[in-house]
């Protein structure tokens, strides 16, 4: 059981440079989220989609993009990345139905330099 | 709005005493209240939950919380800490989580 799968595990990008951080489910979820976690302000959600086709904002949208690629994939994208998106990026996805218990990948550590 | 507030951002305890971490929420409706924990390096792992029903709920590896909507609280209680217990905790209200609380256990 792979559940929820991330990758790269790690990055160092140069300020201004692109890439796109994969995450992939196979419990056949139809929620999935993009949470980034910085020291002392716990995991602050980036996007959501509810459903396949559809991307919500969360609390700190700004300098991302989010596609949802399928019912297994959701992406995330830095256009042009900024010291400041340094952090540790974790996806997450829900079981359908009212009760909303999430599963983790094993998060993506990025470093903007 | 949905908010989470855990007050303690570092918690030190001894070996074989008791533990309790807080949780405080602010959620409109009937709230599904989570804990989590993160070890070093890793992901979150779901610790317990409570939807409804018994405000008293078991998890894994021995801790246990309750549910007091009076206080809106959803505190984490474990009888004897483990040096394996050593991680960081987050609590939930459906998706939106605390700053989390990290805890060292001294031998």
């Amino acid at each position: 059981n792979a559940g929820v799968t991330q990758t790269p595990k790690f990055q160092v990008l140069k300020t201004g440079q692109s890439m796109t951080l994969q995450c992939a489910q196979d419990m056949n979820h139809n929620s999935m989220y993009w949470y980034r976690q910085d020291p002392g302000m716990g995991l602050r959600l980036i996007y959501y989609s509810a459903s396949e086709g559809t991307t919500d904002k969360g609390e700190v949208p700004n300098g991302y993009n989010v596609s949802r690629l399928n019912k297994r994939e959701f992406s995330l994208r830095l256009e042009s990345a900024a010291p400041s998106q340094t952090s540790v990026y974790f996806c997450a996805s829900r079981k359908p139905g009212g009760r909303p218990e999430a599963f983790f990948g094993q998060g993506t550590r990025l470093t903007v330099v | 709005a949905q908010s989470v507030t855990q007050p303690d951002i570092h918690i030190t305890v001894s070996e074989g005493a008791s533990l309790e971490l807080r949780c405080n929420y602010s959620y409109g409706a009937t709230p599904y209240l989570f804990w989590y924990v993160q070890s070093p390096g890793q992901g979150l792992q779901l610790l317990l939950k409570y939807f409804s029903g018994d405000t008293l709920v078991q998890g894994i590896k021995g801790f246990e919380a309750e549910f007091k909507r009076s206080q809106s609280s959803f505190n984490l209680r474990k009888p004897s800490v483990h040096w394996s217990d050593a991680a960081e905790y987050f609590c939930a209200v459906y998706m939106r989580f605390g700053a989390g609380t990290r805890l060292t256990v001294k031998p």
